[in-house]
């Protein structure tokens, strides 16, 4: 049982890089989300999809882009790598409203 | 829009002491309560979930939390803590309507032999 599948686990990127976080989940849910957590804060949502095709913005979306092509696969892309983006990042899936959230183990960027 | 405050950013205590680690919100219309762990390294797990119906609920793991809908608070208690419970500890609500989670910015529960 595999659940919520993030990669890579760490990355260090240069300032001004582009990367794609990977996210996919086996548990056939319509909702996934992208959250960032910084130290000693919550979690902040950055993009959320509730089915194929269909994305929108959360609280933080700038700096960053998704796509939902499937019901399985989130990616996160970063485009032009910031310090403030250093953070680690959770994907993280429902089944419904009324559902938990099933997350992954996180994803630890560094942009230096 | 919702918000959720965590009262207490850390929390000491001893071994097989109670613990209680507050939680209110705010909204302007009806959600669904959950508390969260975190242990080091981790993703967050469910610890319980309030969707309806009685207003305590129980968790793993012995924890359990009362929904006070008039003081919109949630906060989470165990009766006898173990070391093993030390992790970060988030609230969180979603709009009934929605599928949108907000976060607390969690408590650190720290428990001492």
């Amino acid at each position: 049982n595999a659940g919520v599948t993030q990669t890579p686990k760490f990355r260090i990127l240069k300032i001004g890089q582009s990367m794609t976080l990977q996210c996919t989940q086996d548990m056939n849910h319509n909702y996934m989300y992208w959250y960032r957590q910084d130290p000693g804060m919550g979690l902040k949502l950055i993009y959320y999809s509730v089915g194929a095709g269909i994305t929108d913005k959360g609280e933080v979306p700038n700096g960053y882009n998704v796509s939902r092509s499937t019901t399985e696969d989130f990616p996160l892309r970063l485009e032009l790598a910031a310090p403030s983006q250093t953070s680690v990042y959770f994907c993280a899936s429902i089944g419904g409203p009324r559902g938990e959230l099933f997350f992954g183990e996180g994803s630890r960027l560094t942009v230096l | 829009a919702q918000s959720v405050t965590q009262l207490d950013s850390q929390v000491p205590v001893f071994e097989e002491a109670p613990v209680e680690l507050r939680c209110n919100y705010s909204s302007s219309v009806s959600v669904y309560l959950f508390w969260y762990v975190q242990y080091p390294n981790q993703g967050l797990q469910l610890l319980l979930k309030y969707l309806s119906g009685s207003t305590l609920v129980k968790g793993i793991n012995g924890f359990e939390a009362e929904f006070n809908k008039s003081q919109t608070s949630f906060h989470l208690r165990k009766p006898s803590v173990h070391i093993s419970d030390t992790a970060e500890y988030f609230c969180a609500v979603r709009d009934t309507n929605a599928g949108k989670s907000t976060f607390g910015d969690g408590t650190t529960l720290t428990v001492k032999p």
